[in-house]
């Protein structure tokens, strides 16, 4: 079946610092990424949508300057969190749209758990 | 506003029993509708989807029903293992476009 990667898996980093979240589809291309950000005990919320090629679209309330997101290929997406505070603690899931045959389904990478001292 | 919503919040059987997840929707204009497990820490894992021209889709075990009049999908397992034990959430896709609305979660035990 098709397989989504993410990296790093967990991160710790310094308030103000710059994190780094690649998510890569490792055996099929996928036109559209999709970032879920996932706090303790909730469910998962739709941060943006990137499409390669183009700039990402970004949900209500979500800061585009603070999340950057790139999508420089047809096989990988990636999430920059700029400055981070300790209330971007969460779980970063990304999620990538298969082309053909399997475009009805998502497929989900195993998340990055990022914490911010 | 389009939501979704999952009851029960937790649910604890013993082994070999049936159960049913719940999830509703407020929207019935939906274009298809998945069942995904996660496991504590991990990513989601697809189950089943459903398209919203289908009323039921089927795979070992689990069977998943759609009903777009009462905006309502089930999620029936039967015959609960330990191993079964895991989050299960449902999201929605009303455009085509692959953007999911996820309800809270039912977070299930099954207790040997």
């Amino acid at each position: 079946g098709a397989v989504v990667s993410q990296h790093p898996s967990r991160v710790i980093c310094k308030s103000g610092t710059s994190v780094k979240i690649e998510c890569r589809s490792l055996d099929f291309q996928a036109t559209t990424m999709f970032w879920y950000r996932q706090f303790p005990k909730q469910s998962l919320m739709l941060m943006a949508t990137s499409n390669e090629g183009s700039k990402a679209t970004y949900e209500q309330g979500v800061e585009k300057d603070k999340f950057l997101i790139n999508h420089a290929s047809l096989t990988l997406s990636t999430l920059t969190v700029t400055s981070a505070h300790p209330e971007d603690s969460s779980f970063y899931i990304c999620s990538a749209r298969a082309l053909t045959p399997y475009q009805e389904t998502q497929y989900f990478g195993p998340g990055t758990r990022l914490l911010v001292l | 506003k389009q939501e979704v919503t999952q009851i029960p919040a937790a649910l604890s059987v013993p082994e070999g029993e049936n159960l049913v997840l719940n999830c509703s929707f407020t929207d019935s204009a939906i274009y298809n509708l998945q069942w995904f497990r996660q496991d504590p820490g991990k990513g989601l894992t697809s189950l089943l989807l459903i398209q919203s021209s289908q009323r039921e889709q089927t795979s070992g075990r689990l069977n998943a029903s759609l009903d777009k009049s009462s905006g309502r999908s089930t999620l029936y397992i039967a015959a609960s293992q330990p191993g079964d034990s895991a989050t299960y959430l449902c999201a929605v896709d009303y455009n085509q476009g692959g953007k999911l609305i996820f309800g809270q979660g039912t977070e299930l035990s099954v207790k040997p």
